[in-house]
């Protein structure tokens, strides 16, 4: 199935650093999502973006949609232990009425503390 | 308000076999996206559901189907199962719009 390029695939950061992972893709979105999963859960919506250049905060987060409408980037900063888990980015495409979400690979965190 | 639910949260069936999942949204949310999760593939959209009516689906083959019924909640259902369907399957409700989708916790299947 189509999946959108995330990238680092895994990192590990020592407690304290900040945090830094991008989606892109060859198409164009009008919509981003950065969601988190934890072991044996479904995963979170941490922040959504809707237009191009959007930069929007939650807490330590912040994530950016990319003004070619192919990219988007999350930032955390000051990492914590409980941080750690996978960042899932997800674009949607609207076309013929109908919304579908194409998530990447994702991103691994570990925080060392 | 309650989340995503979805039943049963572990499942074991054996090749051949048939299973049916099933989640209930958030209360008002009409749309509901059904996913699979596999360490390989990742997150794979199967089907969306809005009113009843499947709106989108994924490159999955027959064996895979869902519904919704008329207050929302939706079943999905793998005919003739292969150890390859062995995944955790994810089930996620938004109002139908644009906005981000709310995930349930899953539904881990084992097929032996």
């Amino acid at each position: 199935g189509q999946q959108l390029n995330q990238s680092p695939q895994s990192m590990f950061i020592q407690e304290g650093e900040d945090v830094s992972m991008n989606c892109t893709s060859s198409s164009i979105f009008n919509t981003w999502l950065w969601y988190k999963q934890e072991p044996g859960e479904g995963p979170v919506l941490l922040i959504a973006l809707y237009k191009a250049g959007e930069l929007t905060s939650n807490g330590r987060l912040t994530a950016q949609f990319g003004i070619t409408r192919k990219d988007s980037f999350l930032n955390i900063s000051a990492s914590i232990p409980s941080d750690v888990g996978i960042y899932f980015c997800a674009g949607q495409a609207v076309s013929s009425g109908t919304y579908k979400y194409i998530f990447g690979t994702g991103t691994r965190l570990k925080v060392l503390a | 308000k309650a989340g995503v639910t979805q039943t049963p949260r572990y499942l074991i069936k054996t090749r051949g076999q048939q299973v049916t999942l099933s989640c209930s949204p958030i209360s008002g949310h009409r749309s509901v996206s059904w996913y699979q999760q596999t360490p390989g593939q990742g997150l794979q959209f199967l089907f969306e559901y809005f009113s009843e009516t499947q709106r989108n689906k994924g490159n999955f083959p027959g064996r895979f189907s869902g519904r919704q019924f008329s207050n929302s909640r939706s079943e999905m259902n793998v005919s003739t199962l292969e150890l390859g369907d062995s995944a955790l399957y994810l089930c996620a409700s938004n109002s139908g719009g644009s906005g981000g989708y709310t995930f349930g916790s899953g539904t881990r299947l084992t097929v032996v």
